[in-house]
């Protein structure tokens, strides 16, 4: 079964950094992008872009380029998102997916809840 | 204002027959960029529903159907279901002077009656 599993959730100070990860199963790690999507609570879906983790490929959405940071460790087939400094305005549920061949996302991590607060 | 125009809310009784709207413009649907839909049950991560504008992925029932159209695309529901009412979702991808980059529309919740 193709799987993708998310960290858990997180509380976080303004200015502070964050590396959260996304582990993925039953398919070859290095061969589909992975996407990241936010959810603001009670918000749509925003594409913040994706990530090849077998040839560290990276597109970010204009709107997350210079935010954020992907990456992967292919030794444990997971990928990564990380900020260097927070906000206030980073408070989202985070989820990763598999870019399939058909260009959609499936499957979905369960979803990373980051809290960004003084 | 996302890029991908949905209507907030749609509703219906159980039995009844629903569909939710997915507009977009020459730089995205009309393109030639597939639609794709999703389902997000409360309190749960986004799950496929349809892939390529029309596809059902293994395990989707067939009450689920969708159609893709000039710019538009719409996502049909026959016969449902209580456990129907979710947040839905369709993805195209968008062409910009960035590059071509993934694009959500902005929802729709489903109430069952």
């Amino acid at each position: 079964e193709v799987q993708l599993v998310q960290s858990g959730a997180e509380v976080k100070k303004p200015g502070e950094s964050l590396k959260i990860s996304c582990k993925g199963s039953g398919y070859s790690f290095t061969n589909y992008w992975i996407g990241w999507v936010r959810q603001v609570p009670g918000k749509g879906l925003e594409w913040m872009g994706v990530f090849y983790p077998g040839d560290s490929d990276t597109r970010y959405s204009p709107s997350f380029q210079g935010q954020v940071t992907f990456s992967a460790d292919k030794s444990i087939s997971t990928a990564f998102l990380q900020w260097s400094s927070l906000k206030a305005s980073d408070t989202a549920m985070y989820y990763c997916a598999r870019q399939a061949l058909s260009s959609s996302f499936d499957p979905w991590g369960q979803g990373t809840l980051v809290t960004v607060s003084s | 204002q996302s890029v991908l125009t949905q209507p907030p809310s749609v509703s219906g009784a159980p039995g009844q027959r629903v569909t939710i709207s997915c507009t977009g413009s020459s730089s995205n649907i009309g393109a030639g960029y597939d639609v794709h839909w999703y389902q997000q049950l409360p309190g749960t991560a986004p799950k496929l529903l349809i892939h390529g504008n029309s596809n059902r992925p293994s395990g989707v029932p067939d009450r689920f159907s969708a159609s893709k159209s000039g710019t538009s695309a719409s996502l049909a529901i026959t016969g449902l279901q209580a456990e129907d009412e979710a947040d839905y979702y369709c993805q195209s991808y968008d062409s910009s002077l960035s590059g071509s980059n993934a694009v959500f529309g902005g929802g729709t919740k489903l109430t069952v009656l």
